[in-house]
């Protein structure tokens, strides 16, 4: 059964850059048939989809946060890794990975599951 | 662009249809098969209910129905049980590989 997790800090100091991995187990992060997601949700608020990479390292972002985001992908070690610059107290999430799988007509399917159980990163001084 | 719009709370009693929408453009929800529903407890990762508008994954029951119409789409929850009480949210394929998400749905099973 495949399973995520994600790792990283809790605690961000604003303007800096939060770094999050999400860590793949029960199956192979180098499958061709899947794309590996980012989706946060500010507490009491909704989701945002934050980002999406393909084991080969394309990527796809969110347009409204593209100019801080970068991910990358460790097929040896399945793993992949959110980074967001330039951080503020409204960055504040739960932030969940998750799979997509591959869209028949090209590109990444928009639905996500499974789930990572999530983790909350506070932006404060 | 914008989210997708969901009404923000919807209910009803045990046994009970309800239906909650999600609201879209031709370049989201219109232009695309591909709208998902997620359902989230207290404290809990969202759990995929349907995708591609009407397809169910294994092990969701089918008292959860989707289904589109122009631009709205639209999620069905039949024979109301007391443990449907989530919110509700919806997502879709946008333009130039872009994902969006609607507000969510508050259900209350009366």
């Amino acid at each position: 059964q495949l399973q995520l997790q994600e790792s990283g800090p809790g605690l961000v100091k604003p303007s800096e850059t939060l770094s999050l991995t999400c860590t793949v187990s029960g199956g192979s992060i180098r499958s061709s048939s899947y794309y590996w997601g980012w989706i946060r949700q500010p507490p009491g608020k909704g989701l945002e989809w934050i980002g999406t990479i393909y084991y080969s390292g394309s990527t796809y972002y969110n347009p409204s946060l593209k100019s801080r985001v970068s991910m990358s992908i460790d097929t040896s070690k399945n793993k992949f890794t959110l980074r967001l610059s330039s951080v503020t107290a409204t960055d504040t999430a739960v932030f969940y990975c998750a799979r997509q799988p591959e869209s028949p007509y090209g590109g990444f399917d928009p639905q996500f599951d499974p789930w990572g159980q999530g983790t909350l990163v506070t932006v404060s001084s | 662009q914008s989210a997708l719009t969901q009404p923000p709370s919807a209910s009803g009693s045990p046994g009970q249809s309800v239906t909650i929408s999600c609201t879209g453009t031709s370049s989201d929800v219109g232009g695309y098969k591909f709208v998902s529903w997620y359902q989230q407890h207290p404290g809990k990762a969202p759990k995929l209910m349907i995708y591609e508008v009407s397809k169910r994954p294994s092990g969701v029951p089918d008292r959860f129905a989707g289904s589109k119409s122009g631009n709205t789409a639209s999620l069905t929850v039949s024979g109301l049980q007391a443990e449907d009480e989530a919110d509700y949210y919806c997502s879709s394929y946008a333009a130039s590989h872009n994902v969006l998400f609607g507000g969510g749905t508050k259900l209350t099973v009366l």
